[in-house]
């Protein structure tokens, strides 16, 4: 089965950049995915990323897949105080069995200013 | 504000007793998802259901069960709780479970049970 893995924390300064690493098994998943949830909330999209691709940037979020090494990450510049929270890496992958979607254990991320 | 409204927020329950917990959606998404959030372990999937009518089981069923009488609502029973059963429970929504393309969900705020 799909495994992903996080690692559990991260800690940043206020202005520096972040990255956030993830790493999956099941080489043909279709899409990988960076959700961020925040403190007593439920989890939102951050961005997505197809597998057919290598990067994508969203103003101050880049995303970087490098599919021969299975590793996603997600790249946030200018980190600001309200960048904390947990951030989760998931990827989707399509089965005749059914579709599945497999999250990872989340990175808390702690901006210090 | 269109979204997922989960009931109740918290809820503290003595074991062996049985528990509903609430997920209605208001976007007409086709898929509900009924996941828990535990320490290290990230969220994973109890049930699902990817159209009004049908179900699924997910990794860890064990213990909960749920139906999909209409579209907007996607309750979770868990028949008798036990003490692992203590976590944060989410549910989700996405247009469609079975597409190829980009499943994006939206999620819920949560519902945290703790079961003693």
């Amino acid at each position: 089965g799909e495994d992903v893995e996080q690692s559990l924390f991260l800690s940043v300064r206020e202005g520096d950049s972040s990255v956030i690493n993830c790493t999956y098994t099941d080489s043909s998943s279709t899409y990988l995915y960076w959700y961020k949830q925040e403190p007593g909330a439920g989890l939102q999209l951050l961005t997505y990323i197809f597998s057919n691709m290598d990067m994508k940037q969203d103003q101050r979020l880049t995303v970087l897949l490098n599919k021969k090494d299975k590793h996603l990450s997600l790249r946030i510049a200018d980190t600001q105080t309200g960048d904390s929270a947990i951030y989760f890496c998931a990827a989707w992958k399509i089965k005749a069995a059914g579709n599945k979607l497999t999250f990872g254990g989340g990175t808390r991320v702690l901006v210090k200013p | 504000t269109a979204g997922i409204t989960q009931a109740p927020t918290s809820q503290i329950l003595a074991a062996g007793r049985s528990m509903t917990l609430r997920c209605t959606q208001d976007m007409r998404h086709n898929a509900m998802y009924w996941y828990r959030q535990d320490l290290g372990l990230g969220l994973r999937l109890i049930h699902y259901s990817n159209t009004a009518g049908t179900t699924g089981k997910g990794e860890v069923p064990d213990g909960y069960s749920v139906s999909r009488a209409n579209t907007d609502d996607f309750p979770l029973t868990l028949a008798s709780a036990v003490p692992s059963q203590t976590s944060v429970y989410f549910c989700a929504s996405s247009e469609t479970g079975w597409t190829a393309g980009a499943n994006v969900l939206t999620f819920g705020a949560g519902s945290r049970l703790t079961v003693l």
